[in-house]
């Protein structure tokens, strides 16, 4: 079954920096774009960034473009999503998903807080 | 931005009744809709893809139809296992949005 695992979430200052990563098993992780999403504490869900195949085209919402990069490494199969300058509005659930989200991991928690 | 509509916000329904949740969005996307449920504590579920195909091994009382900007999602026969709530989403274009999403309570 496919499996996706983020890790690397936490409490961290406004201002600071977090780095996601979302490891992929049991499917050929380099033939499918990616995306993360995030969910503020009782919200709806909130599209953040998408990366395609081989890592070459990047999307972004606007209120983390410039602050957040998305990466992959197809030969760990691996996802990432570098936060930089966070803000108390970044507070959430962290979900990583495969393509329009045929497959979730299970979250990862930032709490950007003094 | 496309802006997604979901109607109702709420819908309080009894076990056995037919549903019908619809999600509207500011310009047309083609069919490039999708259907996520969504239960507490848990990572949201594909329900359908392109509008109308259903995600693998989802129960047949689920549909989605629509094109453009009117989309609607249907369960047929409400089962216990489906409150939750659902959620529309456009991929048609950057950005990527949601609705806000629907809450499907028991009556």
């Amino acid at each position: 079954e496919v499996q996706l695992v983020e890790s690397g979430g936490g409490l961290v200052q406004p201002g600071g920096s977090l780095r996601l990563s979302c490891a992929a098993s049991r499917f050929t992780f380099s033939t499918y774009w990616m995306t993360w999403v995030r969910q503020a504490p009782g919200k709806g869900l909130e599209w953040v960034a998408t990366i395609n195949q081989g890592g070459s085209d990047k999307y972004y919402m606007d209120s983390v473009r410039g602050r957040f990069t998305i990466s992959r490494d197809n030969g760990k199969s691996s996802l990432y999503l570098q936060m930089n300058s966070l803000r108390a509005e970044d507070t959430g659930v962290y979900y990583c998903a495969r393509d329009v989200g045929d497959r979730w991991g299970q979250g990862t928690l930032i709490t950007v807080s003094p | 931005e496309i802006v997604m509509t979901q109607s109702p916000a709420t819908l309080s329904v009894s076990p056995g009744e037919r549903v019908t949740l619809s999600c509207r969005t500011s310009q047309s996307v083609s069919t490039s809709l999708a259907w996520f449920q969504q239960k507490p504590g848990q990572a949201p579920r594909l329900l359908i893809s392109a509008a109308s195909s259903r995600a693998t091994d989802l129960p047949a009382r689920f549909s989605g139809s629509g094109s453009g900007t009117e989309f609607t999602l249907t369960i047929s026969s409400l089962q216990s296992e489906d409150f939750a709530v659902y959620y529309c989403q456009q991929y048609n274009n950057w950005p990527w949005t949601f609705g806000q999403g629907t809450k499907v309570e028991i009556k």
